[in-house]
Formats: C-alpha cells, structure tokens, sequence
C-alpha cells in the first residue's frame, strides 16, 4: 500500500518558468513533509519541509504547499534553472519521539531545457 | 568536515555470499537508517537504530542484518537468503531532537551480483 504518492514519473519545464511537482498521501496521521532532490548515483539532498500546522513554507526559489484537507502537497520552484534537473522525492512522517521514519514517494525526475 | 560516508561506492557479490557495506558518522546523530532503492522506486527502509545496541526492523528486513555497537556506525549486511540484492542502498542519519524528522543521506553503495 503507497502511502505517499508522486503520480508523474517526469516532467520537463523551460528554463525561467516555474516548475510544479506534486505528491499525494493517504495517511491522515502524518504531520511532517519533506521534499528531497537526489541527482544519479548520490545521496538524496534535504530541500525544505513543511509542518501540517501551516499551509505554506518557503526558501528562496523553492516554496511547498500543503492542502491537509486533499492530502496534497506541491513543491514550487522558481524560476526553474539547468541545475534544479533531478529526481524530486516527497516523504511524510509521523512526528512521534521514537518512531521518526519516513515514507518516501517514488520520485518524479525533473528536466529543465535550455 | 561533518557528514555520512558510506563505502564501498561500488560492491559485487558472488551467490551465497555475504557482503558488509559499510556507514560512518561524525555528525554525534543518535539515529541511523538504511534504505534501499530500485529503478523507479522511492526508497523503502531496510533498518533503522535510535540508539546504540538498539535497532529496528523497517519494511524489508528479510535477508538483511545490521549491528549499531558505536553511535557512529552502523554497517548494513546483505545476507545469502536475499535472493534479490542488486540495487542502490542509502545510509542516512538525524539528530532527532534537533532536526526533528530530516534525515541526512550518505553518497550510497551501489551492489551487484555477479
């Protein structure tokens, strides 16, 4: 059972424009979002994160917002530039002291062009 | 400089071996993590450690085993009875007090059977 969902394997976006990645979840109860870019063969990299006590968290180019009621969060980036291409991960998580594991999604690879 | 070091970057195994990939810290994170992932897949959790000589069975523990005798180490073994060990496997720590539920990734070992 998916609990985090990335419904779009890919998506291209031209330089300069704003690039929309979308993430579904099904668990009412996680209450911590996060969003990761992972380039081929390293390491995820943390992006930003959001708390399900707000609607909206944003760090320079990159905003994610969160629709509790849809179980919906989206991460902007603007404007779109060659280096943002990548694999973009969600994760959600529970925040309970003990049990801090997260629940990744299967990523959507984004291509910015020139 | 601080951060997570897995090794090797590249392992093969031969049939009815095991191998050890190896994941260190200097970051003092009391908890660690190992996942692994597939083509086109998010990352599923392997095991995960809160604290030293305690670790935690995640969602496909089968033909695995891990020890955590020092908080910074915490080294993955793929065992014979995993029929199925070729893919990208991640280490990954938090400060789970500070960070709350982000988690830092190493540069990954990629392992495949010969």
């Amino acid at each position: 059972d998916q609990q985090v969902k990335q419904n779009s394997p890919s998506l291209s976006v031209q330089e300069g424009r704003i690039s929309i990645l979308n993430c579904d979840y099904t668990n009412s109860m996680f209450d911590y979002f996060l969003w990761y870019k992972k380039y081929p063969a390293e390491g995820p990299t943390f992006l930003i994160s959001i708390s399900s006590i707000k609607d909206k968290n944003e760090d320079g180019r990159f905003t994610v917002f969160l629709n509790k009621s849809a179980k919906h969060l989206s991460l902007h980036i603007v404007p779109s530039q060659p280096g943002d291409s990548a694999v973009y991960f969600c994760a959600a998580s529970v925040t309970t002291f003990g049990n801090e594991k997260l629940t990744f999604g299967t990523g959507t690879r984004l291509t910015i062009i020139p | 400089d601080g951060g997570i070091t897995q090794s090797p970057k590249y392992l093969f195994r031969k049939e009815g071996q095991n191998v050890t990939l190896s994941c260190e810290q200097n970051l003092n994170h009391d908890a660690m993590y190992w996942y692994r992932q597939d083509p086109g897949q998010g990352l599923r959790l392997i095991y995960y450690s809160q604290i030293v000589n305690d670790f935690q069975k995640g969602d496909i523990a089968e033909g695995y085993s891990v020890s955590r005798e020092k908080k910074e180490s915490f080294p993955l073994t793929v065992t014979s009875a995993q029929k199925n060990p070729t893919a990208f496997y991640l280490c990954a720590s938090t400060n789970r007090k500070r960070d709350k539920n982000i988690q830092y990734f190493g540069a990954g070992t990629r392992l495949s059977v010969l």
